[in-house]
């Protein structure tokens, strides 16, 4: 058991630019979960992924924003036209069922100038 | 609306000095009470699920216990090492039922030598 893991670590991006992130969650894990967090605050929900289907978005999931996790494995976070405001930390959770714990990766930290 | 506030946002403590820490939760149905460690840079560290009012867990110098309005997390003779920031989270039943957690803003503890 390797954990989640996240990459890149860490993103600069100028402002218009797309973005892409990838999360690989614990291999028995089939929920998954993203999360964004910002300095001095706690971790806030984007969206939920069961196996391959996102069954869930948050409204802060704007329509630049776009998630996949094709075949049920590894999953996708991307940001289209950056803006100053996504600078943040991109979190990625895995969980085996709905109630247990969930898992975290590393983070992708963005910044987007 | 299912919110989660932590006390104090900031505490230092001498090494040996224990206290607690607070989280006070609003929520349609709590599934279960979360306790998360977070170093600097780092993504959330799973330390406690707490299910119902009257649970307890422990893990080394940590102490986590439930009510129906808040939890506790106490901290006994913490030592430098201890030094982090403590995140609460709910996760709610709901017609969703996605798992996804909320959290509060976090605790930052310091514990000096």
């Amino acid at each position: 058991d390797t954990g989640v893991s996240q990459n890149p670590r860490h993103k600069i991006t100028k402002r218009g630019q797309n973005v892409t992130f990838r999360c690989d969650p614990i291999s028995e894990h089939n929920r998954l979960y993203w999360y964004r967090q910002t300095l001095g605050q706690g971790p806030e929900f984007l969206t939920y992924f069961q196996n391959e289907a996102q069954l869930e978005k948050s409204r802060l999931l704007s329509d630049r924003f776009s998630a996949e996790r094709p075949k049920g494995s590894f999953s996708t976070l991307e940001i289209q036209r950056t803006e100053q405001g996504d600078s943040a930390m991109y979190l990625c959770a895995s969980s085996q069922k709905t109630g247990d714990e969930q898992y975290f990766g590393p983070g992708t930290r963005l910044t987007v100038t | 609306e299912d919110q989660v506030t932590q006390s104090p946002e900031a505490l230092r403590l001498q090494e040996g000095e224990s206290s607690s820490l607070n989280c006070s939760y609003t929520v349609s149905g709590l599934r279960g009470l979360f306790w998360y460690r977070q170093d600097p840079g780092k993504g959330p560290e799973f330390l406690f699920t707490l299910y119902s009012a009257g649970e307890e867990k422990e893990k080394e110098r940590l102490k986590a216990t439930l009510t129906k309005k808040e939890s506790f997390l106490h901290i006994t003779a913490p030592k430098p090492e201890d030094s982090a920031t403590y995140l609460c989270a709910v996760q709610a039943w709901g017609s969703s039922n996605t798992g996804k957690l909320i959290f509060g803003q976090g605790t930052t503890l310091q514990v000096k030598p």
